[in-house]
């Protein structure tokens, strides 16, 4: 079955340290994108991109960076520069075009806790 | 502004008794609308989604939503809950050629008393 990979599922950071999260899709979707879950805040938006070498912030990328070498992978880098990752990480895709574009797959999620 | 609001943040129902979810929306364009699911832990799982045509709409796991344009709601209803029901839910409302841009409720947790 087509899906979303995201890796690992539980992820402890030192300060200081940069880490990467992984996801893989198999849907052959254009777009994905990278959220950031919250207690009580809802889904934010970190990064999406919608073809292979381009991508885009969204409302909250600082501290962060992906890249989109392959159709199907969009890693996430949490750096050091980022002062409060300590979240859960959703990644997801979708078609892009048509009422579809709107369709979002989610992946399981990354928890990252920084000790 | 644009905007997705779920008022309630909690609520707590009996199983097998009827479930309604408030979703609110400010949007410019004609919306397209979503109701996701969110076991915990977990990623999220639509449910429903809203293009046009009929308002009543029909999705998984015997849910249903009603979009009432006048009201600007989608509100997402299930007439008898089970315990498995128990989950975040999430209203999120998006418009044409524009999906990176979908505003999404915070959430309404959903427990469920046997």
């Amino acid at each position: 079955d087509g899906g979303i990979t995201q890796s690992p599922k539980y992820l402890f950071r030192k300060e200081g340290q940069n880490v990467t999260l992984s996801c893989e899709q198999n849907l052959n979707h254009d777009a994905m994108y990278w959220y950031r879950q919250d207690p009580g805040q809802g889904l934010r938006l970190i990064y999406y991109s919608q073809i292979v070498n381009d991508f885009q912030k969204g409302d909250i990328a600082e501290g962060y960076s992906v890249s989109r070498e392959k159709k199907e992978s969009f890693p996430l880098t949490v750096t050091s520069a980022q002062k409060n990752p300590t979240a859960f990480y959703l990644c997801a895709s979708s078609i892009i075009r048509g009422p579809g574009a709107n369709v979002l797959t989610f992946g399981a999620g990354s928890r990252l806790t920084v000790l | 502004a644009q905007s997705v609001t779920q008022p309630d943040i909690h609520i707590t129902v009996s199983e097998g008794a009827s479930l309604e979810l408030r979703c609110n929306y400010s949007y410019g364009a004609t919306p397209y609308l979503f109701w996701y699911v969110q076991s915990p832990g977990q990623g999220l799982q639509l449910l429903l989604k809203y293009f046009s045509g009929d308002t009543l709409v029909q999705g998984i796991k015997g849910f249903e939503a009603e979009f009432k344009r006048s009201q600007s709601s989608f509100n997402l209803r299930k007439p008898s809950v089970h315990w498995s029901d128990a989950a975040e839910y999430f209203c999120a409302v998006g418009a044409a050629g524009n999906n990176r841009k979908l505003i999404w409720g915070l959430g309404t947790s959903l427990a469920v008393n046997p």
